[in-house]
């Protein structure tokens, strides 16, 4: 699977959006692109993912590039309960999700 | 929503006993549960991959006789640290996978917290 590269740590003020990136050079046409998060001492919990296209849930939106070399998560209205460890990742359907350092995102009042 | 469970979510056992987790899938059937582990400030490393009815696979530098997979249904997984030592003090994740139709989908339980003394 692909490698992913983010930053280490983000801020934002809390109602604003919150922009994550992801950069994902070598990703695959078959590989999707998944983002999980991690709030402190509990289970990774799934956010979204995509393929080619942009995708929007309740949660958040994922604006994947044309050459699919780099994403960014958005979260449209950050919340104190966003703070998290934010974790981008690239693998084909039936892999293994391998998680790397992520980003921790510091949402301040 | 699919939920993920484990039990128990905190231990605390003496060296050289053998602790087992569970993992179970509340509302759909498991083909597929993954076991992670996550040490302090760090990120959730991959410990084994078990498929139902079939011997777990273990990631490299796992040791399987340490770590004792059973996945004996389609709701359930075990992991038993057996022998443990102050070093296996870690968190402990499970996820699971929906059958082949949801691929894609991956689910996390809340992890369980080992501490040995």
């Amino acid at each position: 699977d692909a490698k992913t590269t983010q930053p280490p740590s983000m801020d934002c003020a809390e109602g604003r959006a919150a922009n994550l990136p992801c950069n994902h050079s070598t990703i695959s046409g078959n590989e999707y692109v998944y983002w999980y998060r991690q709030i402190h001492s509990q289970g990774p919990q799934y956010i979204i993912h995509g393929l080619k296209n942009n995708e929007t849930n309740e949660m958040a939106s994922l604006i994947i590039t044309e050459d699919r070399k780099s994403s960014t998560l958005i979260l449209p209205h950050a919340t104190l309960r966003d703070t998290a460890v934010y974790y981008c990742i690239v693998r084909a359907a039936i892999n293994k999700l391998v998680f790397g350092a992520g980003t921790i995102l510091r949402v301040k009042s | 929503g699919a939920v993920v469970s484990q039990h128990p979510s905190w231990v605390i056992c003496k060296s050289g006993t053998s602790v087992k987790i569970e993992c179970r899938s509340l509302d759909f059937q498991a083909t597929t549960m993954f076991w992670y582990r996550q040490f302090p400030k760090q990120s959730l490393m991959l410990m084994a991959t078990s498929n139902e009815g079939s011997k777990a696979t273990y990631e490299q530098g796992v040791e399987k006789d340490k770590f004792l997979i059973n996945h004996a249904s389609l709701t359930l997984s075990t992991l038993t640290v057996t022998s443990a030592h102050p070093e296996d003090s870690s968190f402990y994740i499970c996820s699971a996978r929906p059958p082949s139709g949801k691929v894609n989908e991956q689910f996390f339980g809340p992890g369980t917290r080992l501490t040995v003394l």
